[in-house]
């Protein structure tokens, strides 16, 4: 596609349930990222892929938060046993060079409602 | 403290009127520093992209980026309803890993009023 589709564009999950939310980044970029967005603050990172590899997890705010891409192209966000402060947007965004370049290209996100 | 800080506004404008928003950081190793706007429910649009000091420009709009006061901003000439969003600053510092990913302010609300 032309741009970066992010799947689905909302979800209502009850506390405890699992997620798994999807990215389909731009064909052929190689950088992938996945931010956290809470109601009126700026995007938080969260991970970083570069195709398959998963060069930085720092930003995940626990082990229920797991990402992969496993064929350097989908990406999906996992998040394990839901709490309500994991209500947020989550934004998608891919690049076609790798480090620096930071000329990203964002989702529409999914917005995340626990309750 | 926030590495960015960002005034979030609101911030209301005629028509017109010339725009100036303004981030500041901490972190000296920030080397790229970006201006993304985002209309509601959707995700964040790359505006302007600078690297290292200097000013850009691209039509109504011009980054300006001074490493030596940690100070960026945007400025949007004669301003249009349809420049009504939020508007976020981010920054990165380069490198393999974690040199890419962004920092972004907190974002400012602006509306233009016809």
């Amino acid at each position: 596609g032309a741009g970066v589709s992010q799947s689905p564009r909302y979800k209502v999950a009850k506390r405890g349930q699992d997620v798994a939310l999807r990215c389909d980044p731009i064909s052929g970029h190689v950088s992938l990222f996945w931010y956290q967005q809470a109601l009126g603050q700026g995007p938080e990172f969260l991970t970083y892929f570069q195709n398959e590899a998963q060069l930085d997890k720092s930003g995940l705010p626990s082990d229920r938060f797991f990402a992969e891409r496993p064929e350097g192209s989908v990406s999906t966000l996992k998040i394990q046993r839901t709490q309500q402060e994991d209500s947020a947007v989550y934004l998608c965004a891919s690049s076609l060079g790798g480090a620096g370049a930071g000329g990203y290209t964002f989702g529409s996100g999914t917005r995340l409602t626990v309750v | 403290q926030k590495e960015v800080e960002q005034d979030p506004g609101p911030l209301s404008v005629p028509e017109g009127a010339i725009v100036s928003l303004n981030c500041t950081y901490s972190n000296s190793a920030f080397q790229y520093f970006m201006w993304y706007r985002q209309y509601s429910r959707k995700g964040p649009e790359l505006l302007m992209y600078t690297y290292s000091s200097g000013n850009k420009e691209d039509g109504r709009f011009t980054a300006q980026v001074d490493k030596s006061s940690k100070y960026i901003s945007l400025f949007i000439r004669d301003s249009q309803p349809s420049d009504s969003a939020t508007y976020l600053c981010a920054m990165s510092g380069g490198g393999e890993t974690s040199g890419s990913r962004l920092t972004f302010g907190e974002g400012t609300q602006l509306t233009v009023n016809p």
